[in-house]
């Protein structure tokens, strides 16, 4: 069955440097998205990606995170400049269509921890 | 505003007992509702999901669930608890029209005794 890859697995990196995700989603799928989850906290909702745009992002996701697909099956979170606070789970996750009962397929997620 | 409440951040069963995980959502329009299984240091898999069919859903590995609206709740079952059930459990919605984003519940943690 087709996944989501995500690497790193974990990336350790110190405050005030930028760190970049990387995510492969589904490769027939059109909608993509990062989530998080701080340690024993809700998985919370980061940005969504349609049509090589933010089709809908949360509060969370201020001027320091932004999003990119650069090529074809690659869809990338970057943090600018990494807090202590930016620690936390980030999953990425695609879809087929842009539903909201087609459900989302997660990736194994990437373990950021900031220094 | 949709949102979600999952009533009990651990559950404890034998195995061969009833798994109960309770969750109830808040929507401004019919929701569609989703329960996620996180296996330890993996992704979020779809167990099943709730998209305004039959009120009774079943999903993988023996789960269900049943969406009462008059109770806005979408608790999760499985008859007979199976030492491989341990894991996080997440309940999570979308709204049917405009937000597409899945709003998750805090999550529970299963655990299944010998």
């Amino acid at each position: 069955e087709p996944e989501v890859t995500q690497t790193p697995s974990h990336q350790v990196t110190q405050m005030g440097q930028e760190v970049i995700l990387r995510c492969v989603p589904i490769s027939n799928h059109l909608y993509f998205y990062w989530y998080r989850q701080i340690l024993g906290q809700k998985v919370e909702f980061l940005v969504s990606f349609y049509n090589n745009e933010i089709s809908e992002k949360s509060e969370i996701f201020d001027d320091q995170f932004s999003v990119e697909r650069p090529d074809g099956s690659n869809f990338t979170l970057k943090i600018r400049s990494t807090k202590l606070e930016d620690s936390a789970m980030y999953f990425c996750a695609s879809a087929s269509d842009g539903g909201s009962s087609s459900p989302l397929h997660f990736g194994n997620g990437t373990r950021l921890t900031v220094t | 505003a949709q949102s979600v409440t999952q009533l009990g951040s651990h559950v404890s069963v034998s195995e061969g007992a009833l798994v109960l995980l309770r969750c109830n959502y808040s929507s401004s329009v019919p929701p569609y509702l989703f329960w996620y299984v996180q296996y330890p240091n993996q992704g979020l898999q779809l167990l099943l999901k709730y998209t305004s069919a039959a009120t009774l859903v079943k999903g993988i590995n023996g789960f269900e669930a049943e969406f009462k609206k008059s109770e806005t709740s979408f608790h999760l079952t499985k008859p007979s608890a199976h030492m491989s059930d341990a894991a996080e459990y997440f309940c999570a919605v979308s709204e049917g029209t405009g937000r597409r984003a899945l709003t998750f519940g805090s999550g529970t943690r299963l655990q299944v005794q010998p």
